[in-house]
């Protein structure tokens, strides 16, 4: 099983540029989730998509824009680069009927903004 | 009051000994704690969970202690393992967190000494 596959898992950008980070699950969740982790910041929600068709604000959304694009994929772009946004890039998909919520991880898209 | 405070940030334990972590939370309304383990280069992934209505739950070596009075919980590692090297996020949320309200502690990164 694939799980949560996230590409790309490395991209350099340049301030002011533009970029779509994927994400698809496998696993027929409703819930889907992106995140950043900075160091020594722990896990920080950007947008998350309780059911496909809806999506919802988290503590960090500026700067970012999602879309639930069917069922099995959430995508978050950065239109206009900004170093801040240098991190790595966490998407995760639950269900409710699972193991208390569980949250399944994608493997991260590390980001770099010059 | 929504966040969640995880100590030691780093920890170095020898191997066969018994790591600790803890967190603390302010938000009596949180009734869900899970602790989530990442190894370097993956995502996270849930390791145990504990509801309220238990003061420790054990999963093999794994042993989550929760002090609703003190609004406490810890993660105890028996016999702590090289394999076991990794970061550590406590989290909590009010339910399941399925929508988007798990809030995680900033990581505590153990190193288990061979």
């Amino acid at each position: 099983n694939a799980g949560v596959t996230q590409t790309p898992k490395f991209q350099v950008l340049k301030t002011g540029q533009s970029m779509t980070l994927q994400c698809a699950q496998d696993m027929n969740h409703n819930s889907m989730y992106w995140y950043r982790q900075d160091p020594g910041m722990g896990l920080r929600l950007i947008y998350y998509s309780a059911s496909e068709g809806t999506t919802d604000k988290g503590e960090v959304p500026n700067g970012y824009n999602v879309s639930r694009l069917n069922k099995r994929e959430f995508s978050l772009r950065l239109e206009s680069a900004a170093p801040s946004q240098t991190s790595v890039y966490f998407c995760a998909s639950s269900d409710a009927s699972g193991r208390l919520g569980e949250l399944f991880f994608g493997e991260g898209s590390r980001l770099t903004v010059l | 009051q929504q966040q969640v405070k995880q100590s030691p940030q780093s920890l170095i334990v020898q191997k066969g000994g018994i790591s600790i972590i803890n967190c603390a939370y302010e938000n009596t309304a949180f009734d869900y704690f899970p602790w989530y383990q990442q190894f370097p280069g993956k995502g996270p992934a849930l390791l145990i969970a504990i509801r309220p209505d238990v003061s420790e739950k054990k999963e093999g070596r794994f042993t989550i202690s929760f002090n609703k009075s003190a609004k406490q919980f810890s993660l105890h590692i028996m016999d702590s393992q090289p394999g076991d090297s990794a970061t550590y996020f406590c989290a909590a949320s009010i339910g399941i967190g399925s929508q988007g309200n798990l809030i995680f502690g900033k990581g505590t990164k153990l190193s288990v000494k061979p």
